[in-house]
């Protein structure tokens, strides 16, 4: 069984701050993808990456994909109210049929 | 499009009951999931399906049945309803090509509580 280990489990911060997310595991996957879960609703895919040491940028949002393809982390750039939600990290195996392992998520709250 | 829609969105159960949580989607998806979410939890794969007539378990099936008789409908059965199965309920679905992009799209949830 595939584990992927999110850290922090929750973090509270203020807005303006900076602040990075970190999605571990033991095994090599074909690509790793990072959800937003807001409180009622189903999770929204924010990005894929495939590529080891692959970045990708979404506005104040960079993702970054481990050479080894075991890890990845989020950076968020001044932290808004808007960038609350649960995070997930999920990663897939070529020829499980699209299958994702999800890891137990990050929960962010930013205050005024 | 409405991308992924489930019903009903709120349900409670008194243990032994059944019943069926229904997904749909109109994105012309081939492979379509399951997954339960339980409080502080991520999200653990219930059954899967890659078409129409082909339904495979996933982590967590004991205690739920699918079938996927059209390429937009996968519902869930619970039969003989167990508090241990009060979660709420995604439904996802992916294109599945032959390029395998693994990105999916989510259901709005069923939030079941069995009593």
């Amino acid at each position: 069984t595939q584990l992927l280990e999110q850290s922090p489990q929750f973090l509270s911060i203020q807005e303006g701050e900076n602040l990075t997310v970190y999605c571990n595991s033991s095994s090599v996957f074909s690509s790793l993808q990072w959800y937003r879960q807001e409180p009622g609703e189903g999770p929204v895919l924010l990005v894929t990456v495939v590529t080891g040491g692959e970045v990708k940028k979404l506005k104040r949002l960079t993702f970054q994909f481990g050479d080894a393809r075991k890890d990845s982390s989020l950076h968020i750039t001044a932290a808004q109210p808007g960038d609350t939600g649960l995070y997930l990290c999920a990663g897939g195996f070529t020829g499980t049929a699209s299958k994702l392992t999800f890891g137990t998520g990050t929960r962010l709250q930013v205050t005024l | 499009n409405a991308g992924v829609t489930q019903t009903p969105k709120f349900r409670i159960l008194k243990i032994g009951q059944s019943m069926t949580l229904q997904c749909a989607q109109d994105m012309n998806h081939n492979y379509m999931y399951w997954y339960r979410q339980d409080p502080g939890m991520g999200l653990k794969l219930i059954y899967y399906s890659v078409g129409a007539g082909i339904t495979d378990k996933g982590e967590v099936p004991n205690g739920y049945n699918v079938s996927r008789s059209t390429t937009e409908d996968f519902p869930l059965r619970l039969e003989l309803a167990a508090p241990s199965q009060t979660s709420v309920y995604f439904c996802a679905s992916s294109w599945g090509g032959q390029i395998q992009t693994y990105e999916q799209y989510f259901g709005p949830g069923t939030r079941l509580t069995v009593t």
